[in-house]
């Protein structure tokens, strides 16, 4: 069956560094995977969509890369902030539909 | 407008009621979800209507049951629920269901159902 998986443990980081979450995926290609964020108690939030013929892809602060032969996507925010602290859902796109992963836990620093 | 509104934000209920949860958008999309979440973990979609059509339908017992009356507009109606279906119920809609270019999901901030 198709699986995604995201660290399940917390990230903790110090304001300024580079926060890198990963997203390794099994058992499917999938044409696209999208990044989320979300807070406790809201919505997510989309951030970033990469497709497979994307190496990289970059917004603001955020970079995400794909490799289709690794089946895993790195999503790095630069220069992070206490604002970036909320947790990171990435949801590669199935056969008919997002799969979501449960998600990283950043935490950032001050 | 880029929003998309659910009603009520919190819900208490028997396992005998009888309620709705509502979900609402005006950006002129023509897909739109409901996902369930619980705490720690992912959003688990439910249910898809696309050009207000049931498209998918994840196994989702009958006592959900999704409706679409409009392209705005998105319920879900529930029934004799039982306490293991408390969670956080959130309504997504995106411009179409099928395309890599048009993917991107707008979630509402969900409805907090709590069954008692």
């Amino acid at each position: 069956s198709q699986k995604i998986e995201q660290n399940s443990e917390a990230l903790n980081i110090q304001e300024g560094k580079t926060a890198t979450l990963t997203c390794n995926y099994t058992n499917y290609s999938p044409a696209y995977l999208q990044w989320y964020r979300q807070d406790p108690g809201r919505g997510p939030v989309f951030l970033l969509l990469i497709r497979e013929n994307e190496k990289e892809k970059r917004k603001e602060r955020l970079k995400v890369t794909f490799d289709t032969t690794l089946k895993q996507s790195l999503f790095h925010i630069t220069a992070s902030q206490p604002a970036d602290s909320a947790t990171y859902l990435c949801a590669p796109r199935g056969y008919n539909k997002l799969i979501f992963g449960a998600g990283t836990r950043l935490a950032v620093h001050p | 407008d880029t929003e998309v509104t659910q009603t009520p934000k919190h819900l208490v209920m028997g396992m005998t009621n009888k309620k709705s949860l509502k979900c609402e958008q005006h950006m002129g999309h023509r897909a739109m979800y409901w996902y369930k979440q619980k705490a720690k973990k992912p959003p688990e979609l439910m249910f898809v209507y696309s050009y207000e059509k049931l498209s998918i339908n994840e196994s989702v017992p009958s006592r959900f049951s999704p409706e679409c009356p409009n392209s705005s507009l998105l319920n879900l109606h529930l029934h004799a629920l039982q306490p293991e279906d408390s969670a956080l119920y959130l309504c997504a809609s995106s411009q179409a269901d099928w395309t890599p270019n048009t993917g991107e999901l707008f979630f509402g901030e969900g409805s907090r159902l709590t069954v008692l």
